[in-house]
């Protein structure tokens, strides 16, 4: 299957700071992009839909001033969490969808700590 | 909200079948039936997906209904690395809409 990257794999921050996670689809252009945040033991919620040129359309909660997402070209996404806090430690993972076959490919997950 | 509902945990015997069950009662007519699964710490793999015809690969069979309200994934010879959470989602496939809604998974633990 494709191959779908996330850099860094981990982060540890502290509280007030800025993080950005990048988001590359290796083998393919993706021109839409899915962010998602899993909590322990929860499971994977979507936060936005980041779409190549344009704005990105975020899930109802999600604070998009605090999440913003830029995704500036046809692989590469990315987020970046806003005076992160404590209770954004989570594990982000991102989703590219291959527009010829129309399936989805997930990266391997960035864990945030923030302290 | 997720529209599938699956158990939240089965057993499977190391090298017997895997069966895991998803109910999708309302699934509409467009919409896909996707099978993923995350092994701890990582991010979902894809596994398979299906419309209404029965598909087959290399990882796994998926037996869908024929009203398409429910349907089965089939780990042939499950093995300890097939250990992980499955997740059930249906949605529009290729579309420019297509979210993936992860409900709440099965968890198969694969016992020695």
């Amino acid at each position: 299957g494709a191959v779908v990257s996330q850099h860094p794999s981990w982060v540890i921050c502290k509280s007030g700071t800025s993080v950005k996670i990048e988001c590359r689809s290796l083998d393919f252009q993706a021109t839409t992009m899915f962010w998602y945040r899993q909590f322990p033991k929860q499971s994977l919620m979507l936060m936005a839909t980041s779409n190549e040129g344009s704005k990105a359309t975020y899930e109802q909660g999600v604070e998009k001033d605090k999440f913003l997402i830029n995704h500036a070209s046809l692989t590469l996404s990315t987020l970046t969490v806003t005076s992160a806090h404590p209770e954004d430690s989570s594990f982000y993972i991102c989703s590219a969808r291959d527009p010829q076959g129309g399936e989805q490919y997930f990266g391997p997950g960035t864990r945030l700590t923030v302290t | 909200d997720a529209k599938t509902t699956q158990p939240t945990s089965m057993d499977c015997a190391e090298g017997r079948a895997a069966n895991l069950p998803c109910n999708h009662s309302t699934i509409s007519g467009n919409e896909y039936v996707y099978w993923y699964r995350q092994i701890h710490s990582q991010g979902p793999q894809y596994i398979i997906h299906g419309l209404k015809n029965n598909e087959t690969n290399e990882m796994a069979s998926l037996i869908i209904t024929e009203d398409r309200k429910s349907s089965t994934l089939i780990l042939p010879h499950a093995t300890l690395r097939d250990t992980a959470v499955y997740y059930c989602i249906v949605g529009n496939y290729g579309g420019a809409t297509n979210k993936l809604i992860f409900g709440t998974g099965t968890l198969l633990a694969v016992q020695p």
